[in-house]
């Protein structure tokens, strides 16, 4: 079983839509938890850290449930730039390094 | 400004070769990473330094070798033991040994020729 699950997609949905991504992780000590977002050929870019509490940074909203060791992301009102791979990503407490998902493709169209 | 700075950007390599790829910040980090990433794949850790002069094995470590006798500087090798070398190798540096995310360097192209 992987460290951190994602369904690869793609998602692809029209400009304005609302779209949701989710994310597992199997190692409940993991700490800290993020999305990136990888541009074709690029490097992975932080998109933003994952609180329990849930948080928001504009169109985009992360939430975490311990519980069932979940992670969430929602892009509101979809733009044709936000076309990229989104990268679940949680911090092993062990070794103190990051462990990536495989990420979820989306494609936004015109 | 501050960054990493990974070289070259593309590398050819003949097999039977060994290859170093470069990575250099300036962003005072004291943890630094490598990682590979293959088509239509995450990140897979390969090697990482939380202090300079140590470095600890990840999850795919045959086959590479690495050094950091600068807190700077992470070069990594890619020997001949490693059996399909070709991708995409990222660097990356934290201050916080990872919980505040990482700064990725815009990564080598490894081809095995």
């Amino acid at each position: 079983r992987k460290e951190v699950e994602q369904d690869p997609g793609p998602f692809n949905v029209p400009e304005g839509a609302t779209v949701a991504f989710n994310c597992t992780y199997s190692n409940s000590a993991s700490q800290s938890f993020f999305w990136y977002r990888q541009d074709c050929r690029k490097e992975p870019k932080l998109l933003m850290s994952v609180y329990s509490s849930g948080n928001e940074d504009g169109r985009f909203t992360a939430q975490l449930n311990r519980a069932s060791q979940y992670i969430s992301l929602l892009i509101r009102d979809s733009k044709l730039s936000d076309s990229a791979t989104y990268l679940c990503v949680v911090t092993d407490t062990g070794r103190r390094a990051l462990t990536f998902g495989s990420g979820t493709r989306l494609q936004v169209q015109p | 400004d501050g960054g990493i700075t990974q070289s070259p950007k593309y590398l050819f390599r003949k097999e039977g070769q060994n290859v170093t790829l470069s990575c250099e910040q300036n962003l005072n980090h004291d943890a630094m990473y490598w990682y590979r990433q293959d088509p239509g794949q995450g990140l897979r850790l390969i090697y990482y330094s939380q202090i300079v002069n140590d470095f600890q094995k990840g999850d795919i470590a045959e086959g590479y070798s690495v050094s950091r006798e600068k807190k700077e500087s992470f070069p990594l090798t890619v020997t001949s033991a490693q059996k399909n070398p070709t991708a995409f190798y990222l660097c990356a540096s934290s201050i916080n040994q990872g919980t505040d995310g990482y700064t990725f360097g815009s990564g080598t192209r490894l081809t095995v020729v």
